[in-house]
């Protein structure tokens, strides 16, 4: 079963526009829930993370904002730019057996036209 | 620099092969991970250790096996290499305490395919 969905699978946004990609968890050991961002051939990197005393953390373009009860984060990127296409990934540490691993998501492709 | 290091970045294997994959990192992390990569099914977690001994397994770990022997390495084994088991994996590793510091640190991955 899917503990962590991510939507949507691939997603095209104009160069100025606003990226944003929604995740949906289960039961989690704790409240930490980072995104990842991964370029064509290379490993996914931490992009911003939060951890929920706050319903939004912002670096730069990047947003996640957070709602607890319904179990839900999302990735907002503003002014979104060619540079930004790649690969997105939700990630949350379920409660199954252990709570230092994450579970990711599916994955979004994210493609920023001009 | 510390870094987390893969290799080899690709390998063609044949069915029946037993195949290992390396993973070293110079962060002192005492936590490492194995995920593989497939469309449509993003990250999936194989094998994963938190400490030197540890190991434990994923969701997906059938066919695969884990080693730690030290703090650096935890190399991953399939042990009888299947057309299944094609993907890209991802070794990396983490601080004692996830979520308060820098997350998870992946490799540059390795991408098998088995023939």
């Amino acid at each position: 079963q899917q503990q962590v969905k991510q939507s949507p699978q691939s997603l095209i946004v104009q160069k100025g526009g606003i990226s944003i990609i929604n995740c949906a968890y289960e039961n989690t050991a704790f409240d930490y829930f980072p995104w990842y961002q991964q370029f064509p051939g290379k490993g996914p990197a931490l992009l911003i993370a939060i951890r929920p005393d706050v319903s939004e953390k912002k670096e730069g373009r990047f947003t996640i904002s957070f709602n607890k009860s319904a179990k839900q984060f999302s990735l907002h990127i503003m002014d979104s730019q060619p540079g930004d296409s790649a690969t997105y990934f939700c990630a949350a540490p379920i409660l199954t057996g252990g709570g230092n691993k994450l579970t990711f998501g599916t994955g979004t492709q994210l493609k920023v036209e001009l | 620099d510390a870094e987390i290091t893969q290799s080899p970045r690709h390998k063609i294997t044949e069915t029946g092969r037993q195949v290992t994959l390396a993973c070293h990192q110079t962060w002192n992390h005492n936590n490492m991970f194995w995920y593989r990569q497939d469309l449509g099914h993003g990250l999936r977690l194989i094998h994963y250790s938190y400490g030197v001994q540890d190991t434990n397994k994923g969701e997906v770990s059938d066919g695969y096996s884990v080693s730690r022997s030290n703090t650096e390495d935890l190399p991953l084994t399939l042990e009888s290499a299947a057309s299944s088991q094609t993907s890209v994996y991802f070794c990396a590793s983490s601080e004692s305490i996830l979520g308060t510091g820098a997350g998870y640190t992946f490799g540059s991955g390795t991408r098998l395919t088995v023939v």
